[in-house]
């Protein structure tokens, strides 16, 4: 069983550019979510993807985007960057609806963005 | 609308001692409630959760947490730390099984020789 991967592993930007992270998730799974996780925090939400459609959204402006896609592969765009955007950014997935009350979000090693 | 509070930031322990990550939630609902370890320069790892029944749950690497309601705690237990524990411990919660989850801002263990 493959587990969640992501790429790249790091990335370096410039305040003002766009990136793009990808997430693939553990076999079997519909449902992915993405975080941000500051350095000496806790993970944000940002938003959730089952079936290719936004399922829930957490408190990060419209720069921040998605999309997944129907093997449920996922990416993360952030357009415009900020230097507060520099964080470890992490996918989860998970069975969704089919996981039933048991389901659990299995995560990826994450992509440190750094923003300059 | 729920949240987190780990009380502890740091946590010190000697090689062999044993320890409790504390962790207390708020929510007007019931909720679910995760244990994950974050070694360094690596993604998250599930511990434990819990989402119903016995209020003793079991984890991996010897692990356990009981919820306790009335005081809206889910601690973290181990009768007997290794160097290998070392890692960042963070407490979560989520209003159903699947939705997102609600981190608290963890607790770095320490485990010294």
């Amino acid at each position: 069983e493959t587990g969640v991967t992501q790429s790249p592993t790091h990335l370096i930007k410039t305040r003002g550019q766009q990136v793009t992270l990808r997430c693939s998730s553990q076999s079997g799974h519909n449902t992915v979510s993405w975080y941000q996780q500051a350095l000496g925090q806790g993970p944000q939400f940002i938003f959730q993807y089952y079936r290719e459609e936004e399922n829930g959204r957490g408190n990060f402006p419209p720069r921040f985007s998605g999309l997944q896609f129907p093997n449920y592969s996922s990416e993360l765009n952030v357009n415009a960057l900020e230097l507060d955007d520099s964080a470890l950014y992490l996918c989860a997935s998970s069975l969704g609806l089919a996981g039933g009350r048991g389901d659990t979000q299995y995560f990826g090693p994450g992509t440190r963005l750094t923003v300059l | 609308a729920q949240s987190v509070t780990q009380l502890d930031s740091q946590v010190p322990v000697f090689e062999e001692a044993p320890v409790e990550l504390r962790c207390n939630y708020s929510s007007s609902v019931s909720v679910y409630l995760f244990w994950y370890v974050q070694y360094p320069n690596q993604g998250l790892q599930l511990l434990l959760k819990y989402l119903s029944g016995s209020t003793l749950v079991k984890g991996i690497n010897g692990f356990e947490a009981e919820f306790n309601k009335s005081q809206t705690s889910f601690h973290l237990r181990k009768p007997s730390v290794h160097i290998s524990d070392t890692a960042e411990y963070f407490c979560a919660v989520s209003r159903t099984s699947g939705d997102k989850l609600i981190f608290g801002t963890g607790t770095r263990l320490q485990v010294f020789p």
